[in-house]
């Protein structure tokens, strides 16, 4: 059973382009969270997404930011007008749909966007 | 959620067994403490989780006080590989915002 996939692992945007970042849950979770961890700093809850649905964005920048997961295919974290601020590592973690511990997420092994 | 204060850092030899105690006096009564390890450009992943007394799996034993106003995660003979960051949370069953701290971060020599 395939792990967290996240894609692309690497990417250097310019300021003022736009990110893209993807990530496949694991086989069977319905559930996806979007975590980002700044130089020397934990991990910080962004959103969390079921299919279709966004259930909380409480930690998502009121701009710039917004995250999808559709029906088909992975959830997208998407930053518009990419600022040097925005150049962290970005995870994100699933767990399954009958998931509700609050140890049972599963992370992907990141993309590390870095903003020129 | 309550908060938790681990030290930064710890050093270890290769075959000694490491402890890291992790304090988290506002504790609320229906919180779980979870360890996540953090190894260097990959995501977290879970070690253990206790809510009293002693957890053991095949990675670590989780060691919490009567009290649960602090825990304590032992790594029983470390290896070189164990070197990583060792975040402690604490939060309900049903939390879904994980909380993590600035973490201890861990680095086991020969």
């Amino acid at each position: 059973n395939a792990g967290v996939m996240q894609n692309p692992r690497h990417l250097v945007r310019r300021r003022g382009q736009e990110a893209r970042l993807r990530c496949s849950p694991m086989k069977g979770h319905s559930h996806v969270y979007w975590y980002r961890q700044l130089p020397e700093e934990g991990l910080k809850f962004m959103v969390y997404l079921q299919k279709e649905n966004i259930i909380d964005e409480s930690g998502m920048p009121k701009e710039r930011f917004s995250a999808e997961f559709p029906k088909e295919g992975p959830s997208i974290l998407r930053i518009q007008q990419v600022v040097r601020g925005d150049s962290a590592a970005y995870f994100c973690a699933s767990s399954p749909q009958s998931g509700g511990s609050y140890n049972e997420q599963f992370f992907g092994p990141g993309t590390r966007l870095t903003v020129l | 959620l309550a908060k938790t204060t681990q030290p930064i850092s710890m050093d270890s030899y290769e075959g000694q067994e490491v402890n890291i105690t992790c304090s988290h006096n506002n504790i609320a009564t229906n919180d779980y403490i979870t360890w996540y390890q953090q190894f260097p450009s990959q995501g977290p992943r879970f070690i253990i989780q206790g809510y009293k007394t002693k957890v053991t799996n095949e990675v670590a034993s989780l060691f919490i006080p009567a009290d649960r106003k602090s825990s304590t995660l032992s790594l029983p003979r470390v290896s070189l590989s164990d070197t990583a960051v060792y975040y402690c949370l604490v939060g309900a069953l049903g939390d879904y915002k994980l909380s993590f701290g600035a973490g201890t971060t861990v680095t086991v020599r020969a």
